[in-house]
């Protein structure tokens, strides 16, 4: 079956730690996303990759990375710089064609203590 | 700027329609989605609207009007499974799309 997976559900660190969120697809889409939904807000894109080996940032990137080193994968690192952690993340990819249809993971709830 | 406008929260009776409405302002506009989440899990797609007009898809249909920056999404016959957010998002190109804070409809029995 094709789609999109997203380890683990439930993420719990303490202060300080980095964090890395893993997100797979084998739908063979070229582009990859990272969101960040917190509540009343709507998704904030943190970092998108049309390509492997290319990234770039969205509206929110700041304490957070990324990297392309396979069409499949796309983890995100939560870093001790990011000031407000918490929140709910989710991974979507999509054909990177003239419609932007993205289809999503069911995304990892991070929790820092 | 850009912005999309939709309402907090809805609530309507199971066997009813209703009618989730979404305004929007920006500067470069290809096309309008809408999409369903539910509680704790990933948005789905619902559609996707490029011109103006309805466009019907079973039990839901979109609709758009880009000179009002306006659309709606109308979902007929509710069950209690439509119980969800439903998330306005519009494709500003660019690998550049922009989500409303969803609007979460309650369905009643």
């Amino acid at each position: 079956d094709g789609g999109i997976t997203q380890s683990p559900k439930y993420l719990f660190r303490k202060e300080g730690q980095n964090v890395t969120l893993s997100c797979e697809q084998n739908l063979n889409h070229d582009a990859m996303y990272w969101y960040r939904q917190d509540p009343g807000q709507g998704l904030r894109l943190i970092y998108y990759s049309q390509i492997v080996n290319d990234f770039q940032k969205g509206d929110i990137a700041e304490g957070y990375s990324v990297s392309r080193e396979k069409k499949e994968s796309f983890p995100l690192t939560v870093t001790s710089a990011q000031k407000n952690p918490t929140a709910f993340y989710l991974c979507a990819s999509g054909l990177a064609g003239e419609v932007d249809t993205q289809y999503f993971g069911p995304g990892t709830r991070l929790t820092v203590l | 700027g850009q912005n999309i406008d939709q309402p907090t929260e809805m609530t309507a009776t199971e066997g009813a329609i209703v009618q989730i409405n979404c305004t929007y302002q920006t500067s470069g506009f290809n096309g309008l989605f809408w999409y369903q989440q539910h509680a704790g899990e990933a948005p789905t797609f619902l559609s996707y609207n490029v011109l103006d007009g309805l466009e019907e898809k079973g039990r839901f249909s979109s609709f758009l009007s880009r000179s009002k920056g306006y659309s709606y999404l109308l979902l007929k016959e509710l069950q209690m499974k439509d119980s969800a957010s439903y998330l306005c998002a519009m494709y500003t190109g660019g690998f550049k799309t922009i989500f409303g804070a969803g609007t979460r409809l309650f369905v009643k029995a």
